[in-house]
C-alpha cells in the first residue's frame, strides 16, 4: 500500500485567513515532505521532516509553518498568504537508505489565495 | 544552469511509436534517480527507479550513465494512455535528513491515434 492522503482537496482562502493542510501516511515511512507546484512547473521542495524533526527548510517564507505531530501526520499551517502562493501543495513520504529514497506523493491540495 | 535538465517537449507521437526521453544532472553527489509520470492536475506517480545496470518494466526501460550524468527513459509501443508529463528526478539522500528530490522541468508526451 503506497497511499499518502491529503486534505482538503481544494482550498480557497483570503489573504487574512489562517488555514491548515493535512497529510497522512501509514507506510511506516520516517521522512515526510512538502512540495509546492505551480502550473506547468515541476514540484519544488519546501520542507523535509526526518524522524518527526524538521531537517530541511528551503528558505520558505514564515507565512508557511510546518508541523509533524507524529510519524504518520504532517501539517502545513498557512497564514497571511499572498495570491502568488496559489499552487498545488503536495505531500510525500519515503523510507530511508536501502530503498533508494523513493518518494510517494499524495494527491495534493489545490490552493487558491484571493 | 538548472541542476536537472530535460527537454520540455512536447513530444507528439503516433500510437505504437518508440519514444525516448533524456535527462542530465549536474551534481555528481546525486545518489538515486527516478522517473515519475504526472497526469494533468494529478500528483506525480513513481514510474521507475533507475539503476546503473538499467532496468526494464514491460514497455518501459530506464538507463543511468553516471560518467556522463544522464538518465534516460524509453517507451516502446506507446499507447494513448501513456500521454502525460514525464519528470526525471535525482535524490541526494543523507542519513537523518531525508532525501532532497530535485525534478527536471518535465517532458510532455502526447500519443495520437
Amino acid at each position: 500500500d503506497t497511499e499518502v492522503t491529503q486534505t482538503p482537496k481544494h482550498l480557497v482562502m483570503g489573504m487574512t485567513n489562517k488555514k491548515s493542510l493535512k497529510c497522512e501516511q501509514h507506510m511506516g515511512h520516517r521522512a515526510m515532505y512538502w512540495y509546492k507546484q505551480k502550473a506547468k512547473k515541476p514540484p519544488e521542495l519546501m520542507f523535509v521532516y526526518s524522524y518527526e524533526k524538521l531537517s530541511i527548510n528551503e528558505s520558505v517564507p514564515s507565512r508557511f509553518s510546518p508541523e509533524c505531530p507524529n510519524s504518520s501526520l504532517l501539517n502545513l499551517h498557512l497564514h497571511a498568504l499572498q495570491p502568488e502562493d496559489s499552487a498545488l501543495y503536495l505531500c510525500a513520504s519515503s523510507h530511508y537508505s536501502g530503498s533508494g529514497g523513493e518518494q510517494f506523493f499524495g494527491p495534493g491540495t489545490r490552493l487558491t489565495v484571493l | 544552469r538548472k541542476e536537472v535538465e530535460q527537454d520540455p517537449g512536447p513530444f507528439n507521437v503516433p500510437e505504437g511509436a518508440t519514444v525516448a526521453f533524456n535527462c542530465t544532472y549536474s551534481n555528481s553527489a546525486s545518489q538515486s534517480f527516478f522517473w515519475y509520470r504526472q497526469d494533468c492536475r494529478k500528483e506525480p506517480k513513481l514510474l521507475m527507479s533507475v539503476y546503473s545496470s538499467g532496468n526494464e518494466d514491460g514497455r518501459f526501460t530506464a538507463q543511468l550513465n553516471r560518467a556522463s550524468q544522464y538518465i534516460s527513459l524509453l517507451i516502446r509501443d506507446s499507447k494513448l494512455s501513456d500521454s502525460a508529463t514525464y519528470l526525471c528526478a535525482v535524490n541526494r539522500q543523507s542519513y537523518n535528513q531525508g532525501g532532497k528530490l530535485i525534478f527536471g522541468q518535465g517532458t510532455e508526451l502526447s500519443v495520437k491515434p
